[in-house]
């Protein structure tokens, strides 16, 4: 069975704090997503990466980085932990190979920064 | 950038009744998909048409795609409370980006 895995479906930290958001994938997906997710916005892409050591920013990449080390982690990093990114953080992988768009999603982290 | 956009943003039938939510969507897509996503939790795919197809069935699920409208629909036949969820509509930009809508709320009544 497939499988995205997100190190935390809660997580409380304070304001300027660094934050360390991890997802790791066992389908040997060449593509990785990080998405948020607020109420009124639906889901909003942040970064992602097609390949190991690779990275794109999606529409929102600001006050966030990635790291793609090796091929089943993709982690998100907020540099700076701010209250406007108080939000539910969803991961995602898919495969590259023709017709193959679905993506898999990981239960979320739900992020609070007070 | 929000690709798509549900109509409606929520939705309460009766459990048996056919539920039908509507998406439309902006620029040009490969591909549509719909998705699941159960309260506080990740989402689910469901459903994908292609450009060139009009129409799919998969189990009690029907979608549409109008590419004229740029729209498409999904109807749930024969709705349970297990369907009670929050539906997204996706396009495919580019190799394998997604961009969704706001997403429709359906809530099953027993």
């Amino acid at each position: 069975d497939v499988k995205v895995t997100q190190s935390s479906r809660y997580l409380v930290k304070r304001t300027g704090e660094k934050v360390f958001l991890e997802c790791v994938q066992d389908m040997d997906h060449e593509n990785m997503f990080w998405y948020r997710q607020d109420p009124g916005l639906g889901l909003r892409l942040i970064y992602f990466s097609y390949d190991v050591k690779m990275k794109e920013k999606g529409d929102i990449p600001e006050g966030y980085s990635v790291s793609r080390e090796k091929k089943e982690r993709f982690s998100l990093i907020l540099e700076s932990a701010s209250t406007n990114q108080t939000s539910m953080y969803l991961c995602a992988s898919s495969s590259t190979g023709a017709g193959y768009y679905e993506q898999y999603f990981g239960p979320g982290t739900r992020l609070t920064v007070t | 950038s929000q690709q798509g956009e549900e109509d409606p943003q929520a939705l309460s039938i009766q459990e048996g009744e056919n539920a039908t939510m509507n998406c439309s969507y902006k620029t040009s897509i490969n591909n549509l998909q719909w998705y699941r996503q159960n309260s506080g939790r990740g989402l689910v795919h469901l459903i994908l048409i292609r450009s060139n197809e009009r129409e799919k069935h998969s189990g009690r699920l029907r979608v549409t795609l109008d590419t004229s409208k740029k729209s498409s629909s999904l109807l749930i036949t024969a709705s349970r409370a297990a369907d009670t969820a929050s539906y997204f509509c996706a396009g495919i930009q580019g190799a394998q980006k997604l961009v969704f809508g706001q997403g429709t709320r359906l809530t099953i009544n027993p």
